[in-house]
């Protein structure tokens, strides 16, 4: 079964606007860990932001924010005032005890 | 901190030469992970290491992949009688124990020919 959900494969976002990537992931363990990394073009898999199932409030980091619902298993990422540079592939991952699970990505676009 | 660093970052091979590729982690990381990425796709699981041991090996690292992690600091994967099906980024991944994020290497492009 699939662990981690990506249902949008691309997306266009015009510079300077708010975008958000969608993830739904699916565990029965209590403890976990949501992470969402950037890969650009050059291959880098880059930590972007995480959030631990038991932290009560958001995560952000600068301009990103994860949207955490954690009854509806959702792990949003929302980029704000979108740049050229954040065009790249974004992978939402979700770790149970050691081992990290990655979605099948998001493409993002960003037009100027 | 310099990062985790992988080596090489590219490499070519004739099908059924053997590959070795290295990992070396953040030195304080205990956890090392081996990922395999195909183009379009996140990357899967193949081998996680706590300190030297190996605790779990994916299903999709076949007879012809071996990882060792002597002493507990840097990684090596082999793969013996290359497939182009192998063809892929080799992505290695170092942590502390949890809390915390995972950091990733640049990983190794092979492409078997």
């Amino acid at each position: 079964a699939q662990k981690i959900t990506q249902t949008q494969p691309g997306m266009f976002v015009q510079e300077k606007e708010a975008v958000t990537l969608d993830c739904t992931y699916d565990t029965s363990d209590p403890s976990y860990g949501l992470f969402w990394y950037k890969q650009p073009s050059s291959g880098e898999m880059i930590f972007l932001i995480y959030q631990g199932s038991y932290d009560q409030q958001n995560a952000t980091e600068g301009r990103y924010s994860l949207n955490f619902q954690k009854a509806r298993k959702s792990a949003n990422l929302v980029i704000s005032a979108s740049q050229l540079g954040d065009s790249a592939m974004y992978f939402c991952a979700m770790r149970e005890r050691y081992k990290l699970s990655f979605g099948a990505g998001t493409t993002v676009t960003v037009r100027a | 901190d310099t990062g985790v660093s992988q080596d090489p970052r590219h490499k070519i091979t004739k099908r059924g030469q053997n590959v070795t590729f290295r990992c070396d982690p953040i030195s304080e990381h205990n956890r090392l992970y081996w990922y395999r990425q195909t183009l379009g796709q996140g990357p899967e699981f193949l081998t996680y290491f706590q300190n030297e041991a190996q605790l779990e090996k994916s299903r999709l690292l076949s007879d012809r992949f071996s990882a060792e992690r002597p002493k507990g600091s840097f990684s090596t994967l082999e793969i013996q009688r290359t497939e182009q099906g192998d063809s892929a980024m080799y992505l290695c991944a170092s942590s502390l124990t949890d809390p915390g994020g995972v950091d990733f290497g640049p990983g190794t492009r092979l492409l078997v020919l």
